[in-house]
């Protein structure tokens, strides 16, 4: 069955350390891939997506993701992370013509 | 600026009890989806309405149903709710299929 996978379900960080959340799906076709982020009390609202081109996506508040196709992997990065940026990260991954698949979460937590 | 809306955010219902979920949206997305979010799991694909066409997952119980009277409203019925229903309910839109989704803020269901 399709899966994806967070391994880290809890990151704790301090502000301005680099970020790397990782990301890995068992789906051999062709996928669209995203990042979504949850900030406490908030809803979930989309980081960044991939569907074709460039591997290597920008999002917003600079977070970017690099798609590694061997590797089935869409690993989250960010160079300096901010207090605000405390949220749980969740990867999605949508095989083509099957739903979208959510990995579990991770929680990010970053010390001022 | 509200674009996926829930109501209401908290729902408490007794256990057996019918309870409906509502979820409107402004963007006029031809998909509309519902989730099940259980404490610290991914979110859970129930069903989705491609405009008004019905999309069951298969492991779906038969205790959920949904409605999407015209292209802004959805509902989420569940007919006997029992302890183990208890979860943040989403409801998400996209334009199309494998598109990204935007998400509402939820709706917490407690069952008593």
């Amino acid at each position: 069955a399709q899966s994806v996978s967070q391994h880290n379900h809890h990151v704790i960080l301090s502000e301005a350390a680099s970020l790397e959340l990782g990301c890995n799906y068992s789906y051999g076709g062709t996928v669209n891939l995203f990042w979504y982020v949850q900030y406490p009390g908030q809803h979930l609202q989309l980081l960044l997506k991939y569907f074709s081109g460039d591997p290597l996506v920008k999002g917003i508040k600079g977070f970017e993701a690099e798609f590694i196709k061997s590797k089935f992997s869409f690993n989250l990065r960010k160079p300096s992370v901010q207090w605000s940026d405390t949220a749980e990260y969740f990867c999605a991954v949508k095989p083509s013509s099957y739903k979208l698949i959510f990995g579990s979460g991770t929680r990010l937590l970053v010390r001022p | 600026d509200a674009m996926v809306i829930q109501n209401p955010r908290y729902q408490v219902t007794q256990f057996g009890k019918p309870v409906t979920l509502s979820c409107s949206q402004t963007l006029n997305h031809n998909v509309m989806y519902w989730y099940q979010q259980k404490s610290s799991q991914a979110p859970k694909l129930l069903f989705h309405y491609y405009d008004k066409d019905f999309n069951n997952e298969a492991d779906t119980p038969d205790n959920f149903q949904s409605r999407r009277p015209n292209t802004s409203f959805c509902f989420l019925d569940i007919r006997s709710p029992g302890l183990g229903d208890a979860a943040m309910y989403l409801c998400a839109t996209s334009r199309d299929i494998g598109r990204e989704q935007f998400f509402g803020p939820g709706t917490r269901l407690t069952v008593l």
